[in-house]
């Protein structure tokens, strides 16, 4: 089975700290996505990597950065969190096919 | 661009009756087709999926029939239980780049 592990399931950040998320996949896939989710809003885009150090805006990326230094790893980065950076962040992962693999989320709260 | 559009919820319905989700989509050539679901606190989880046209997806008691004509691919089961509420979210892969088009989740509730 695939698994995509994200470092914690919830997490409490001040305003103004710089707050890293990270993602683990074991299925050796090529591409990773990191997704918000807000009531409402449904799934939005932040950021997708297709490859190692490749990296591509997605439909949100304003006040987040990503980095992947190796193929298992995609990390989500808030330079500086503010309270509308309050959400729940998912993480994906896909080989060469349509059919995305996400981990348990994280929710993040920014006071 | 692509986009799919899912009926807003909540569905509200009560152990044993049928559900129906509906899902359209637009897309240019021949997008594939998901079904995910997601439990209280958790990711998302593929439900079903279909690639091409007339096929049917289906797992843990849910169908889904990919229909050009109509261009949808509305959930089914024919008896739900409280342990099938959730959010459940239809999503179409097509083109280049691996990447999914969600609708924005239906949430259902299933009461005793």
């Amino acid at each position: 089975d695939v698994k995509v592990t994200q470092s914690s399931r919830y997490l409490v950040k001040r305003t103004g700290e710089k707050v890293f998320l990270e993602c683990v996949q074991d299925m050796d896939h090529e591409n990773m996505f990191w997704y918000r989710q807000d009531p409402g809003l449904g799934l939005r885009l932040i950021y997708f990597s297709y490859d190692v150090k490749m990296k591509e805006k997605g439909d949100i990326p304003e006040g987040y950065s990503v980095s992947r230094e190796k193929k298992e790893r995609f990390s989500l980065i808030l330079e500086s969190a503010s309270t509308n950076q309050t959400s729940m962040y998912l993480c994906a992962s896909t080989s060469h096919g349509y059919e995305q693999y996400f981990g348990p989320g994280t929710r993040l709260t920014v006071t | 661009g692509d986009s799919v559009t899912q009926m807003e919820g909540p569905v509200t319905l009560s152990e044993e009756a049928f559900l129906t989700i509906n899902c359209t989509y637009t897309a240019t050539g021949y997008p594939s087709l998901f079904w995910y679901v997601q439990y209280p606190g958790e990711g998302l989880q593929l439900l079903l999926k279909a690639t091409k046209a007339d096929d049917k997806g289906s797992n843990k008691g849910f169908e889904a029939t990919y229909r050009k004509e109509t261009t949808s691919f509305h959930l089914e089961k024919g008896s739900v239980q409280v342990s099938d509420s959730a959010v459940y979210f239809c999503a179409l892969g097509s083109g280049a780049g691996n990447m999914l088009t969600f609708g924005g989740g239906t949430r259902l509730m299933v009461k005793p």
